[in-house]
């Protein structure tokens, strides 16, 4: 089964600095997705990067960078540049390839809260 | 992406009662999932809803307690039956597209 982990429940960072959130999951797959996602307050659950097991390259999204490590199976989020509202929990998950494209569901760690202090 | 919306937003229950929760979809999709996220904790998935089958539940849901709809490719229901204050959570419905899962804003549910 695959599973998740997040390590660390609690960081924080001072604004306009840089910080990155570990991830590392398990599985015997070769073809999955990886994602993070962020929920401020709000509770609004909101996409923040996808990285496709397949490719090397690692994904950006702005600020936002990963380091995908899939001998590893590590990956982690960087956040450059921190910013006031990045203020959130964040949550790593993986999905499974099945079926070509039916059933896919995510599997998810317990989530890093983020404080970005001013 | 898709642009999902969820009603009611919020609801505080007497517990013995039942809550349906509405989730939209602006564009046709077959793939709706519904997740329960207790406080201070990960998302749960309760089951996946195709279009025009039988909702398919996670392990520790039933469907008595949570029946699923599927009328159409843009709407589903999830029913929280005969509540009690441990299901007081917030309750989440996403949809699969492009290779990738988009949430709605979720219900937040306080059961007395």
């Amino acid at each position: 089964a695959q599973t998740v982990t997040q390590s660390q429940p609690e960081m924080s960072v001072q604004e306009a600095e840089t910080v990155t959130l570990s991830c590392t999951y398990d599985t015997s797959e070769s073809n999955y997705y990886l994602f993070w996602y962020k929920q401020p307050p709000s509770r609004q659950m909101i996409l923040v990067i996808r990285q496709e097991a397949y490719k090397q390259q690692n994904a950006t999204e702005n600020r936002f960078s990963v380091n995908f490590q899939k001998a590893a199976k590590s990956f982690s989020l960087k956040i450059s540049d921190s910013q006031l509202g990045d203020t959130a929990m964040y949550f790593c998950a993986f999905m499974r390839l099945l079926n070509a494209g039916n059933n896919r569901k995510l599997i998810w760690g317990l989530g890093t809260s983020l404080a970005v202090n001013p | 992406s898709a642009v999902i919306s969820q009603k009611p937003s919020r609801d505080i229950c007497q517990r013995g009662t039942s809550l349906t929760i509405q989730c939209q979809v602006d564009s046709q999709v077959t793939m709706m999932f519904w997740y329960r996220q207790q406080p201070g904790q990960s998302l749960t998935l309760i089951a996946t809803a195709n279009q025009g089958s039988e909702a398919t539940y996670e392990s520790g849901f039933v469907i008595d307690k949570f029946p699923i709809s599927r009328p159409n490719l843009t709407f589903s229901t999830l029913t929280v039956s005969n509540m009690s204050p441990e299901d007081s959570s917030i309750y989440l419905c996403s949809v699969s597209g492009q290779e990738t899962q988009y949430f709605g804003p979720g219900t937040r549910l306080l059961v007395l």
